[in-house]
């Protein structure tokens, strides 16, 4: 089974420039996730997509952070402009409905790096 | 704010010794705690996880025991190898959500041969 796709791996950019993250599920999974993780932290939630609707967004600063799932499978989210303090790895997760012996199972991609200089 | 967190940042163990990684947390209504593995360059990998109701759940080498009472979560990694070198992390679910893991900040296991 292939797992959760995310690129590119690696993206280097100055302050002020935008960029975006691609992610694809695992195939069938309806939820979503975006997460980010700053260096020696653990992981923070973004947005969680149920197909293509979004569940909680509340965490994502909407001033510059946008993320979108349109067609309920792969899932894009951007940054405009970007900020030194968004040097970060965006992991994507993914996972079908939760089962009561696994609640916790989500299934990562190996995550962007972003460095913002 | 209510937070759950680690001990200890780096715990350092020989092969073949057992581990134990620990993890505090303060809100008491969480329904589920799980731990995660995260080698380096790679995303969370689900190891364990446990309901509130119980006190302990054991895997394959792995054993995460829950104590409501001090809210203390541990996991126990048995006859530990080079391979378990990571960081761990635990995560609570909260009620009333849409089972949303909320991640620790993490400790880092290193396995020497």
């Amino acid at each position: 089974e292939a797992g959760v796709a995310q690129s590119p791996r690696y993206k280097i950019i100055e302050k002020r420039q935008s960029v975006a993250f691609w992610c694809n599920p695992i195939s069938g999974h309806a939820t979503l996730y975006w997460y980010q993780q700053i260096l020696g932290q653990g992981p923070k939630l973004l947005i969680q997509f149920q197909n293509n609707g979004v569940v909680d967004d509340s965490q994502l600063p909407k001033d510059r952070f946008s993320a979108e799932r349109l067609k309920g499978v792969d899932s894009t989210l951007k940054i405009q402009p970007a900020k030194l303090e968004d040097s970060a790895v965006y992991l994507c997760a993914s996972r079908t409905r939760p089962d009561p012996g696994r609640t916790g199972e989500l299934f990562f991609g190996e995550g962007s790096r972003l460095t913002v200089l | 704010g209510e937070s759950v967190g680690l001990h200890l940042p780096t715990l350092s163990v020989q092969e073949g010794d057992n581990s134990i990684i620990n993890c505090a947390y303060s809100n008491s209504a969480s329904d589920y705690f799980i731990w995660y593995k995260q080698e380096s360059g790679k995303g969370p990998q689900f190891i364990i996880d446990i309901r509130s109701n119980m006190d302990k759940r054991q895997g394959q080498r792995v054993t995460v025991l829950l104590n409501k009472t001090v809210k203390h979560l541990s996991l126990q990694i048995a006859a530990t190898q080079p391979g378990d070198s990571a960081v761990y992390f635990c995560a609570e679910i909260r009620p009333g959500g849409s089972y949303i893991p909320t991640f620790g900040r993490g400790t880092s296991l290193i396995v020497h041969p």
